[in-house]
């Protein structure tokens, strides 16, 4: 099974910024469109934001959209979500997962927002 | 925004018996190329999502057989024909026909 590996996550303020990064060695991201779910403690899993894999078409959720960016660099297999502004609310174990069908998931990073 | 909407959010199960978890959706999930994109994910204690069933009934690689997905429309349903220990989690359906994407609640299966 593809595994893919989720970074970057930690603790930072109301306000604050942070990128988180997913990267795989066991297949090629080019082509592939990637997103984020994301998990706050105890609850259910909210879809993020998706990019495209050709000519990059990105897609966020309300909740997101205008703080977070979502962007890939083929050429290092990884894409990235920048959080800016980041909210209380944002806390969440952050997932990647491959293409538009969701077919793998990572482990996941934890994100905490708190002052 | 599409509403997907599991009724039951705990289910207790005897080993060994059916289990049967629905996803009623506020809107068809038909799309235009004639694929209906809903999905099925199991999350166990502790562990990340894995998808299970995608787009309706087709089941992922090393899903055993007694997982199956049906349904069509607005109106999905996800059985178990026999629960076996390690079927102990959340399952949750997921849409990626309409903007933004959505997933349920989430059906909580547990042993008796």
């Amino acid at each position: 099974e593809v595994q893919l590996l989720e970074s970057g996550g930690g603790l930072v303020q109301p306000g604050g910024s942070l990128r988180v990064s997913c990267t795989s060695s066991e297949f090629t991201f080019t082509g592939y469109a990637m997103s984020w779910v994301r998990q706050a403690p105890g609850k259910g899993l909210k879809w993020v934001s998706s990019i495209s894999g050709r000519a990059p078409n990105t897609y966020y959720a309300d909740s997101v959209k205008g703080r977070f960016t979502i962007s890939r660099d083929d050429s290092k297999n990884t894409v990235y979500m920048e959080m800016n502004n980041l909210r209380v609310e944002d806390t969440a174990v952050y997932y990647c997962a491959r293409d538009w069908l969701l077919e793998n998931w990572g482990q996941g990073t934890l994100v905490t927002v708190s002052s | 925004e599409v509403v997907l909407t599991q009724s039951t959010l705990s289910l207790p199960v005897t080993l060994g018996q059916p289990a049967s978890i629905s996803c009623r959706s506020s809107q068809s999930l038909l799309y235009r190329d004639g694929n209906t994109y809903l999905h099925w994910f199991q999350q166990r204690p502790g562990q990340s999502p894995r998808r299970l069933i995608y787009k309706v009934s087709n089941r992922d690689s090393g899903v055993p057989d007694r997982f199956s997905g049906s349904g069509s429309g607005t109106d999905f349903t996800l059985e178990i024909s026999r629960v076996e220990a390690e079927d102990v989690g959340v399952y949750y359906c997921m849409q990626g026909t309409h903007w933004p994407r959505t997933f349920g609640q989430g059906t909580k299966v547990e042993i008796k």
